[in-house]
């Protein structure tokens, strides 16, 4: 079982709300990623860190934002949701620098409805 | 997909039959990884298979990769109800890239 955590686990939110999803892991990694997923659908990879004060944009544009000011705590940030943001948010970290093999450990995801 | 296709899109079958997924991807790769994602749940690491190998196994999964033709399998021997979930293959190359994904069903 992977050390990284996801908060909330639902959130439902009216539009134009903001709102912060957060991720911690334990596990000392130094890179962090979000993916976004609809439900039966491929991961959209939106956002990741290869360590603390790294933030890079993925392959999907978001209107999203992300920060890393600690290693452990890598959250997103919605400053106005919309009902197009309805999806699943998963988190996840590898060890990228100690192996080569960037396998990566996810948290149990958040799933955003905006309303 | 920006690299990995897989297929079937979708999978049902009987407990104790095994099941095999395809994945095929379009770039040169590190490592091809399979991850399984419980309904709602985040993925979960299964097998690594390096690009330097062919086969690999671990318990009841057996991976096979084919860089030739940029192509990996994954097999599931004897499978039952509580594999029943979605499988992904991830490449590593320059970046890390996920498939379209597997949705098995196993019918006890």
């Amino acid at each position: 079982e992977a050390d990284i955590y996801q908060t909330p686990r639902y959130l439902v939110i009216g539009t134009g709300k903001k709102i912060t999803l957060e991720c911690s892991q334990t596990m000392g990694h130094d890179k962090m990623y979000w993916y976004q997923q609809d439900p039966g659908m491929e991961l959209h990879l939106i956002h990741y860190s290869y360590g603390v004060n790294s933030t890079e944009k993925g392959d999907l544009s978001s209107e999203s934002t992300v920060s890393r000011i600690r290693t452990e705590h890598f959250p997103l940030t919605l400053e106005s949701a919309r009902p197009s943001h309805t999806s699943q948010y998963l988190c996840a970290s590898s060890d990228w620098r100690g192996q080569a093999t960037d396998t990566q450990y996810f948290g149990p995801g958040t799933r955003l409805t905006v309303l | 997909s920006q690299q990995g296709e897989e297929d079937p899109q979708a999978l049902s079958i009987q407990e104790g039959e095994n099941a095999t997924m395809n994945c095929s991807y379009k770039t040169s790769i590190n490592n091809l990884q399979w991850y399984r994602q419980n309904s709602g749940r985040g993925l979960v690491h299964l097998i690594l298979i390096r690009s330097n190998e062919r086969e690999k196994h671990s318990g009841r999964l057996r991976v096979t990769l084919d860089t030739s033709k940029k192509s990996s399998s994954l097999l599931i021997t004897a499978s039952r109800a509580a594999d029943t979930a979605s499988y992904f293959c991830a490449t590593t190359g320059n970046q890390f890239y996920f498939g379209t994904g597997t949705s098995l069903t196993v019918i006890p």
